[in-house]
């Protein structure tokens, strides 16, 4: 089973709003990442959890909160977003997070920032 | 930045075989090449990856030149299901994954 599961599916929003995105996986990875895909454009890394702990924040706005509670699940606190922030926000787990592991991507929560 | 160019688009006939090409001509060799390709709107979906030898397993198959300076992914029979984009990725131990624009790839009945 190589299945990341994400919720919400959509989520609209206001500026003011503050909301959740979780992903979960149960395939024993103990790497997660979040990544955000605008467009017609590629995914680009936010973040990347590896045994739990934050090892890579790509310069992402505090307004963007991730959180790792356990191995299985991965949250991103959202928080005052603007609307250029409306995108698809995908989560990912691999192995081990060191780079060569293959990574496996849930279906992404559609974002609308009002 | 992304390590590969991939051509923006390309067409296939329904039921031919599909031959995407990616040039990562400055590959190191310990950097694995990876494909992936995500349907509209959906999460990208792993297909294939490989170091030096060729690869196959039952969604394609992924041939890289002797000299890794270019792949080519195989989708054998391709179907209308297959249309989508198709993101080559070149990665070493340590880092992690950087998508180019990939190939939007479109099969025609």
């Amino acid at each position: 089973d190589t299945e990341v599961t994400q919720t919400p599916k959509h989520l609209v929003m206001g500026m003011t709003n503050k909301k959740s995105l979780k992903c979960e996986q149960h395939m024993g990875h103990r790497a997660m990442y979040w990544y955000k895909q605008k467009a017609k454009k590629p995914p680009e890394l936010m973040f990347v959890y590896s045994y739990e702990k934050l090892s890579i924040n790509e310069s992402v706005p505090s307004r963007f909160s991730p959180e790792c509670p356990n191995s299985s699940l991965l949250n991103l606190h959202l928080h005052a977003l603007q609307p250029e922030d409306s995108a698809l926000y995908l989560c990912a787990s691999s192995g081990n997070g060191r780079g060569t592991d293959t990574q496996y991507f849930g279906p992404g929560t559609r974002l609308t920032v009002l | 930045d992304a390590k590969t160019t991939q051509p923006t688009s390309m067409d296939c006939a329904e039921g031919r075989a599909a031959n995407l090409p990616c040039n990562h001509s400055t590959i190191s060799g310990n950097e694995y090449v990876y494909w992936y390709r995500q349907i509209h709107s959906q999460g990208p979906q792993y297909i294939i990856h490989g170091l030096k030898n060729n690869e196959t397993n039952e969604m394609a198959s992924l041939i890289i030149t002797e000299d890794r300076k270019s792949s080519t992914l195989i989708l054998p029979h391709a179907t209308l299901r297959d249309t989508a984009v198709y993101y080559c990725i070149v990665v070493d131990y340590g880092q992690n994954f950087v998508f180019g624009p990939g190939t939007r790839l479109s099969v025609l009945p």
